[in-house]
């Protein structure tokens, strides 16, 4: 198996546009998370997928990040506009719905917003 | 109080010696806990899960799980250089299938060769 695949694997982009971050989850995990990971803060959860469905978006920001699981092969995340503080490195996981499953992460995507 | 507390570090070990890592979390309901290992640059990657009170050994590692003191941990015997990474404890307090897994923000291991 490939993995959890994310993409881009680095952006830069200027303050005000917009930025998507795409992710492939293991095939047959049917949990997917996204979270945003910064020194200060560590790895926080923004939003937890099961079977395409958003479950949990607490962790979401506020009204500039959207994510979206059209099917059990693809999620993206979205923020729309971008600011310097967004900087961060996102990261993609997958899991089985088990309660003791382990999470897969993917490789991450470092996002600098300048 | 945080839902999961780590000592963010560094802990500095000398090679061969035992690195003990700790975590407390604040939900009783909290069913399973993970330790995952993160080197500079990487992602998080499993290295020891635990359900049951007690210890759990698995080579080199050992996780142990106090759910009385809420509290679990994380033991490396024979530290090598190649374990000096970020360690982060995980919760999942979630219910009915569906899961609510928290990171402690990580603990910082330096094997000093």
């Amino acid at each position: 198996d490939a993995g959890v695949i994310q993409s881009p694997r680095h952006e830069v982009t200027e303050m005000g546009q917009e930025v998507t971050l795409r992710c492939k989850p293991i095939s047959g995990h049917n949990s997917l998370f996204w979270y945003r990971q910064t020194m200060m803060r560590g790895l926080e959860l923004l939003i937890y997928f099961n079977n395409n469905v958003p479950i949990d978006d607490s962790g979401m920001p506020e009204d500039r990040f959207s994510a979206k699981m059209p099917n059990a092969s693809f999620s993206t995340l979205k923020i729309q506009p971008s600011e310097p503080r967004d900087s961060a490195v996102y990261f993609c996981a997958s899991s089985t719905r088990n309660l003791r499953s382990e999470q897969y992460f993917g490789p991450g995507t470092r996002l600098t917003v300048t | 109080q945080k839902e999961v507390e780590q000592n963010s570090g560094p802990l500095s070990v000398p090679e061969g010696a035992i690195a003990s890592l700790n975590c407390t979390y604040s939900d009783r309901g909290s069913q399973s806990f993970f330790w995952y290992r993160q080197y500079s640059g990487k992602s998080p990657e499993l290295i020891m899960f635990i359900y049951s009170n007690g210890d759990k050994e698995d080579g080199r590692f050992t996780a142990q799980l106090n759910k009385a003191s809420q509290y679990v941990s994380l033991l490396i015997r024979d530290s090598q250089p190649s374990d000096s990474a970020t360690y982060l404890c995980a919760v999942n307090r979630g219910s009915g299938g569906y899961q609510k897994v928290t990171f402690g923000t990580g603990t910082k291991l330096q094997v000093i060769p």
